[in-house]
């Protein structure tokens, strides 16, 4: 089956950072990927959609200069938190729509997110 | 926005019965998707059943689908240890590829 990767699975920073994260559609190209947010023990929350070649359109709610999503080839979307608080802490997990399945989305493992 | 509401939101049984968990919407969808995650990690799809299915089945899985009162139901039969997971129901708004997730339900399967 397609296999979507995510980098770093696992960041702890300083308050005041910002972190990147990639997802990596491995064996299909995407021109849609998705990205949520999910709190211990709740659903996941979708953040944003992110179009390869254009920007993002963001979830209500969701500050789009906090988190900057980035969908720069068919293969690869990068979500980063800028100026990362503690209340940013959460599991972030992304997800590939192939281009020939477009109703499938394929999801990564998730980066758990620490901001001390 | 969450439209999906899941029912109930944990459920605790024995090895080898049968677990049943339910699932409301409220759009027009084209497809609804069940997943399954394991304590913190990704998601796993389980089963797609589209708004003109009724009902689907895979291995141990059945997806029921009734779209006139806007609820799926998946059933695990004979469920094992390793079922233990939270299970999500999905659903596409008619016109977006974007899924909206239920709330969950948090699955203990005792041995």
């Amino acid at each position: 089956g397609a296999v979507v990767s995510q980098h770093p699975s696992r960041v702890i920073c300083k308050s005041g950072t910002s972190v990147k994260i990639e997802c990596r559609s491995l064996d299909f190209q995407a021109t849609t990927m998705f990205w949520y947010r999910q709190f211990p023990k709740k659903s996941l929350m979708l953040m944003a959609t992110s179009n390869e070649g254009s920007k993002a359109t963001y979830e209500q709610g969701v500050e789009k200069d906090k988190f900057l999503i980035n969908h720069a080839s068919l293969t690869l979307s990068t979500l980063t938190v800028t100026s990362a608080h503690p209340e940013d802490s959460s599991f972030y997990i992304c997800s590939a729509g192939a281009l020939t399945r477009q109703e499938t989305q394929y999801f990564g493992p998730g980066t758990r997110l620490l901001v001390l | 926005s969450q439209q999906g509401e899941e029912d109930p939101q944990a459920l605790s049984i024995q090895e080898g019965e049968n677990a049943t968990m339910n699932c409301s919407y409220k759009t027009s969808i084209n497809n609804l998707q069940w997943y399954r995650q394991n304590s913190g990690r990704g998601l796993v799809h389980l089963i797609l059943i589209r708004s003109n299915e009724r009902e689907k089945h895979s291995g141990r899985l059945r997806v029921t689908l009734d779209t006139s009162k806007k609820s799926s139901s998946l059933l695990i039969t004979a469920s094992r240890a390793a079922d233990t997971a939270s299970y999500f129901c999905a659903t596409d708004e008619r016109g977006a590829q974007k899924l909206v997730f239920g709330q969950g339900t948090r699955l203990t399967i005792n041995p």
